[in-house]
C-alpha cells in the first residue's frame, strides 16, 4: 500500500492557461473522488468514478472542468481557461467502497496569476 | 438540506483532554468520519462512526448519536502534534459514495 499520489504537488500557471492534474490511487480501490478545498472550508466534491465509470460529474464547478479515468486505474482532472478563482488545493482520494474510509493523496496546490 | 456544524476553532493546553463536537442534519445516515488535516497537507482518516456508542482508538475516541444528529471526537493527553484542523463527514442516505463535509475545527494547542 503505497498511498495515493497526486502530481504535480504545486502549479503555478498565467490565467487563461489549461492544467492537468493526475492522480494514482491505491492499487485495490475502486472508488476514486477528486476534491477542492480553499482555506478555511472542507473537502469540496467534484466528481467520482467506480473504476472507469464516471458515476457523478454534475458538481465539476463548470464546464471547464472535467475528468477522466481511462483504465479504471490512475485519473486525471483538467482545467481548461483557468480563471483566478480557481486557485486552491486540489484534492484526489480513493476507496475500497461505501462506509469504507477515503484515502487522500497530498493533493496540487494551483495559483493563477 | 445537507448541513454539518463544528466550531471552527478551538484552545486547549499540553497534556488535557479536548471534545470537539459535530452536529448534522442530513437525508439519512450511513455513516460518520473523522479527519485530521494538518496545514497545507491532505487530510487522514482518524475514526468511523456507523452505530451509536464510543469507539475508542489510542488517545482518540469517537463518539456518535444517530437520534440526536451529534458526534464527537475526543483527544486525550494533547501533544503540540495535534494542533490541526480536524473535519467531520457524513455519508448520508442520497449517495452512496458523496460525503457532506463541515468546515473544520482548528484546534490550536498551548503549552
Amino acid at each position: 500500500d503505497t498511498g495515493v499520489s497526486q502530481d504535480p504537488r504545486h502549479k503555478i500557471t498565467k490565467r487563461g492557461q489549461n492544467v492537468t492534474f493526475r492522480c494514482d490511487p491505491i492499487s485495490e480501490h475502486n472508488r476514486l473522488y477528486w476534491y477542492r478545498q480553499t482555506l478555511g472550508q472542507g473537502p469540496e466534491f467534484l466528481t467520482y468514478f467506480q473504476n472507469e465509470a464516471q458515476l457523478e460529474k454534475s458538481r465539476l464547478l463548470s464546464d471547464r472542468f472535467s475528468a477522466e479515468r481511462p483504465k479504471g486505474s490512475f485519473s486525471t482532472l483538467e482545467i481548461q481557461r483557468t480563471e483566478q478563482g480557481d486557485s486552491a488545493m486540489y484534492l484526489c482520494a480513493s476507496s475500497r467502497g461505501q462506509g469504507q474510509p477515503q484515502h487522500f493523496g497530498d493533493g496540487t496546490r494551483l495559483s493563477i496569476l | 438540506g445537507q448541513n454539518i456544524d463544528q466550531p471552527t476553532e478551538m484552545t486547549a493546553t499540553e497534556g488535557a483532554i479536548v471534545q470537539i463536537n459535530c452536529t448534522y442534519q442530513t437525508s439519512g445516515f450511513n455513516g460518520l468520519f473523522w479527519y485530521q488535516q494538518h496545514a497545507g497537507e491532505a487530510p487522514t482518516f482518524l475514526s468511523y462512526n456507523v452505530l451509536d456508542g464510543l469507539e475508542e482508538k489510542g488517545r482518540f475516541s469517537s463518539f456518535l448519536s444517530r437520534s440526536k444528529g451529534y458526534s464527537y471526537l475526543l483527544l486525550k493527553e494533547l501533544q503540540m502534534k495535534d494542533s490541526a484542523s480536524y473535519l467531520c463527514a457524513v455519508s448520508h442516505g442520497d449517495s452512496n459514495y458523496q460525503l457532506i463535509w463541515g468546515a473544520g475545527t482548528k484546534l490550536i494547542i498551548k503549552p
